[in-house]
């Protein structure tokens, strides 16, 4: 299994423009999560969808960030407009929800700087 | 959720068994602790959890107090590579389950 995969590894871009971050879950897992982590504020949960339906973004710090799942094996997060205070490594997880265990599985993170 | 409390930081040596403590006090019955860890720049990774008994696992084992108010994660045999901030995490199970982290504690495994 190729595990989680995100995309880019690392985006470089200036304050305005749309980022698009992506993920892709490990195959049959049916909950993906997006994270996001700072020095500042550590690691934060941002939204999850459990098949494919949003279950809580109240993480999501601003009208500014989006996030779609629109199939079990697909998903972005969307910065527009980007802001220097975005720059972080942003994290996706997937799961296998309804399993004996509940463990989450990481992908290698996306390197967002904004300048 | 609740929270949990972990050391700053720890120091092991190489080949000793890493001790890390995670005090829980406000955990639900329902309510599982997972441990997880993140080596540097990487994706955290799971390590193992449990509800009420102790686990064991090819990574670590998992021991939680009879009243489950805290637990003590063991790396048997430390190595450099076990170098990283451990996290311990309160959660229940269930579809609106999530895993907050806290600060965890950066563990430095030296020769």
């Amino acid at each position: 299994d190729a595990g989680v995969i995100q995309s880019p590894r690392h985006e470089v871009t200036e304050m305005g423009q749309e980022v698009t971050l992506r993920c892709k879950p490990i195959s049959g897992h049916n909950s993906l999560f997006w994270y996001r982590q700072t020095m500042m504020r550590g690691l934060e949960l941002l939204i999850y969808f459990n098949n494919n339906v949003p279950i809580d973004d109240s993480g999501m710090p601003e009208d500014r960030f989006s996030a779609k799942m629109p199939n079990a094996s697909f998903s972005t997060l969307k910065i527009q407009p980007s802001e220097p205070r975005d720059s972080a490594v942003y994290f996706c997880a997937s799961r296998l929800q309804g399993a004996s265990s509940y463990e989450q599985y990481f992908g290698p993170g996306t390197r967002l700087t904004v300048t | 959720d609740a929270k949990t409390t972990q050391p700053p930081s720890m120091d092991c040596a190489e080949g000793r068994a890493a001790n890390l403590p995670c005090n829980h006090s406000t955990i639900s019955g329902n309510e599982y602790v997972y441990w997880y860890r993140q080596i540097h720049s990487q994706g955290p990774q799971y390590i193992i959890h449990g509800l009420k008994n102790n686990e064991t696992n090819e990574m670590a084992s998992l021991i939680i107090t009879e009243d489950r108010k805290s637990s003590t994660l063991i790396l048997p045999h430390a190595t450099l590579r076990d170098t990283a901030v451990y996290y311990c995490i309160v959660s229940s199970t269930g579809t609106a389950s999530k895993l907050t982290f806290g600060t965890g504690t950066r563990l430095q495994v030296t020769l």
